[in-house]
């Protein structure tokens, strides 16, 4: 039962590159939700998920897409990437009101 | 517009000291109230949840309440350790939304030993 898996861990990319995040959980999770963590800012919620197939919007979900095609992953993706995008990245799971959280993904866009 | 303050933003104490940390909300239309600690260069570890109907929850050492009506919690440490040092975090489901979710900025403890 590993819990809520981020992949990968670190990335650099450059201005415009495209990328996903992955976030797996094996704990039958029915809500999904994608956060940013930025110095000063604390964590934000980017996009969320209350099932397979659902997906909507957060706090702060420009420049992001997402999709929830298995329950089991979340997928975080950036179409174009901007220096404002870097930041830590963390995937959480929850059954109802509690949240569980992934190890974070760190990502800088140069 | 909810807003959720966390106060001192760091706190240093030697051990054994017990203490308390606080999570201020503006909104007491609050669902739920989940405490967190993190640990530098790690993810997020689940300590308490308290739902809008309880008043408090306690694990191990800790301790956190709920007061709604004047919008804020607290996490009450006892015989704090070094190894309690951590930033700790206050989450807050409010308005009926899963999507309302929001973060307080945290408080940064150290504990000396």
């Amino acid at each position: 039962n590993a819990g809520v898996t981020q992949t990968p861990k670190f990335r650099v990319l450059k201005t415009g590159q495209s990328m996903t995040l992955l976030c797996a959980q094996d704990m039958n999770h029915e809500y999904m939700y994608w956060y940013r963590q930025d110095p000063g800012m604390g964590l934000r919620l980017i996009h969320y998920s209350v099932g397979e197939g659902t997906t909507a919007k957060g706090e702060v979900p420009d420049g992001y897409n997402v999709s929830r095609l298995k329950k089991q992953n979340f997928l975080l993706g950036l179409e174009s990437a901007a220096p404002s995008q870097t930041s830590v990245y963390f995937c959480a799971g929850g059954q109802g009101l509690e949240q569980y959280f992934g190890p974070g993904t760190r990502l800088t866009v140069t | 517009k909810q807003e959720v303050t966390q106060i001192p933003a760091a706190l240093s104490v030697p051990e054994g000291e017990n203490l308390v940390l606080n999570c201020s909300f503006t909104d007491s239309a609050i669902y739920n109230l989940q405490w967190f600690r993190q640990d530098p260069g790690k993810g997020l570890t689940s300590l308490l949840l308290i739902q809008s109907s309880q008043r408090e929850q306690t694990s191990g050492r800790l301790n956190a309440s709920l007061d709604k009506s004047s919008g804020r919690s607290t996490l009450y440490i006892a015989a704090s350790q070094p190894g309690d040092s951590a930033t700790y975090l206050c989450n807050l489901n409010y308005g009926g939304s899963q999507g309302n979710l929001i973060f307080g900025k945290g408080t940064k403890l150290s504990v000396k030993p």
